[in-house]
């Protein structure tokens, strides 16, 4: 299994920027890199996924390396709502049919 | 957004009980939904793959008699554990992905979970 590397707990003040760091050295060319948050007692939630090119929606941004080894989930302004744990994964499989394989992902808090 | 809904959300029932979970994408169709199961503080595991009209596909693992799930239509999957027992207890969650389109532009849905708890 393509596997990431998550630091395990991260903590950043409420309105300031959070940098999510993830090591995918072993990825393969056509694998996607995804982010997904989970929030207590609750499912994973979407945040943001990519290839090579960095790339913005409203919840994110991702930040891929030029070798796509590394990648950075950026939280621009964090609130006390951005608080869960963060799971960087590699979409593998077939094309269209990729199953995902969740890390020990980074709890993050958020300082008031 | 889309939105899978899982039910019920929690259960408890007596060991031996067969117990059945529902997972419904409610406004897109999923020719493919997974099943995970959490214990506390533990990340996700991939039970199984479900896919509308055909078998699962199990993880290592996995029994799938224990775990049955039925895929009949495009918009509902179901897990049944069956003759559970405490060691069943557990965070279960589902998922699904949009029919059509690349995988490039369809990410997995995940329902709320289902929080089980066998006596």
């Amino acid at each position: 299994d393509a596997k990431t590397t998550q630091p395990n707990s991260m903590e950043s003040n409420e309105e300031e920027p959070v940098h999510l760091p993830c090591n995918h050295s072993t990825i393969s060319g056509t694998d996607y890199i995804h982010w997904y948050r989970q929030l207590p007692s609750q499912g994973p939630e979407y945040v943001i996924h990519g290839l090579t090119s960095n790339v913005n929606n409203r919840m994110a941004s991702l930040a891929i390396a030029e070798d796509r080894k590394s990648s950075t989930l950026i939280l621009h302004r964090a609130t006390l709502r951005d608080a869960a744990v963060y799971y960087c994964i590699l979409g593998e499989g077939n094309f269209g049919n990729e199953k995902l394989t969740f890390g020990t992902g980074t709890r993050l808090t958020i300082i008031p | 957004g889309a939105v899978v809904s899982q039910h019920p959300s929690w259960v408890i029932c007596k060991s031996g009980t067969s117990v059945k979970i529902e997972c419904r994408s409610l406004d897109f169709q999923a020719t493919t939904m997974f099943w995970y199961r959490q214990f506390p503080k533990q990340s996700l595991m991939l039970m199984a793959t479900s896919n509308e009209g055909s078998k699962a596909t199990y993880e290592q693992g996995v029994e799938k008699d224990k775990f049955l799930i039925n895929h009949a239509s495009l918009t509902l999957s179901t897990l049944t554990v069956t003759s559970a027992h405490p060691e069943d207890s557990s965070f279960y969650i589902c998922s699904a992905k949009r029919q059509g389109g690349s995988w490039s532009n369809q990410p997995q849905h995940f329902g709320d979970g289902t929080r089980l708890s066998i006596l």
